[in-house]
């Protein structure tokens, strides 16, 4: 199974600073026949179910606001929020989809300083 | 608008049996996979089981291989998880969540409420 570890597991940024959240991969998850990395982001805020934000590691979800971005390849991961707001307050999740079982990071609790 | 809806029985003893049901709209049902998410309140996410587009492929998480049964009826526009032989660690938050493709390996872009399991 492809383990997914995301860091830090909690996160404080001030309002309108940067948050970046760090996704590791035990093995890579980019298909050498595409070029494509099979890495998807979920935002969940407190209550609701998780809804997508990025796929193929850095193609924003329809309707997502440009703050939110995804780099990365391989192994190696980043979500960043270019300017916090207060209405990004959530768990944030990595997710692979390379090859089943899928599998989660375990999260990242993004909070306003 | 897509639409899905879980469903199921009440309160389970350890060892007994339930059926989780998913109604799904708001878009064509029989082209794309579907999959169980489980949350235990307060924890991360847990890909359960999904299933291809025409139910041809299935696949399950070790944690519940042997126990749990996904299936779909494409004329229902629904999808069903059997539990079986539930533990307590199996209560959790159980989302019906719909992937961008109709093979197995893929992202979710919509998920529904959650319905909750009890185990006790």
């Amino acid at each position: 199974d492809i383990v997914m570890t995301q860091s830090p597991e909690y996160l404080a940024v001030s309002l309108g600073e940067r948050a970046a959240i760090n996704c590791k991969s035990s093995q890579s998850v980019l298909y050498s026949s595409n070029n494509e990395n099979y890495l998807a982001w979920y935002q969940q805020k407190p209550g609701q179910s998780p809804k997508l934000l990025i796929y193929w590691a850095s193609t924003r979800e329809s309707g997502v606001p440009d703050r939110f971005s995804g780099s990365g390849s391989g192994t190696d991961f980043t979500l960043t929020i270019s300017s916090l707001q207060a209405e990004d307050v959530a768990v944030y999740y990595c997710q692979q989809y390379y090859t089943v079982p899928l599998t989660f990071g375990g999260g990242t609790k993004v909070e306003i300083k | 608008e897509v639409q899905l809806v879980e469903s199921g029985g009440d309160l389970v003893q350890p060892g007994g049996s339930l059926r989780l049901s998913c109604a799904a709209s708001g878009f064509t049902f029989d082209d794309y996979a579907m999959h169980w998410v489980r949350q235990i309140p307060g924890k991360g996410l847990e890909w359960v089981s999904g299933v291809s587009w025409n139910g041809g492929t299935v696949d399950y998480a070790d944690s519940v291989k042997g126990r749990f049964t996904i299936s779909r009826d494409n004329a229902k526009n629904s999808l069903y998880l059997q539990m079986n032989s539930l533990r307590t660690e199996d209560m959790a938050l159980y989302y019906c969540a719909k992937s961008t493709r109709g093979v197995i390996d893929g992202y979710f872009d919509f998920w529904g409420q959650g319905y909750l399991v009890s185990v006790s």
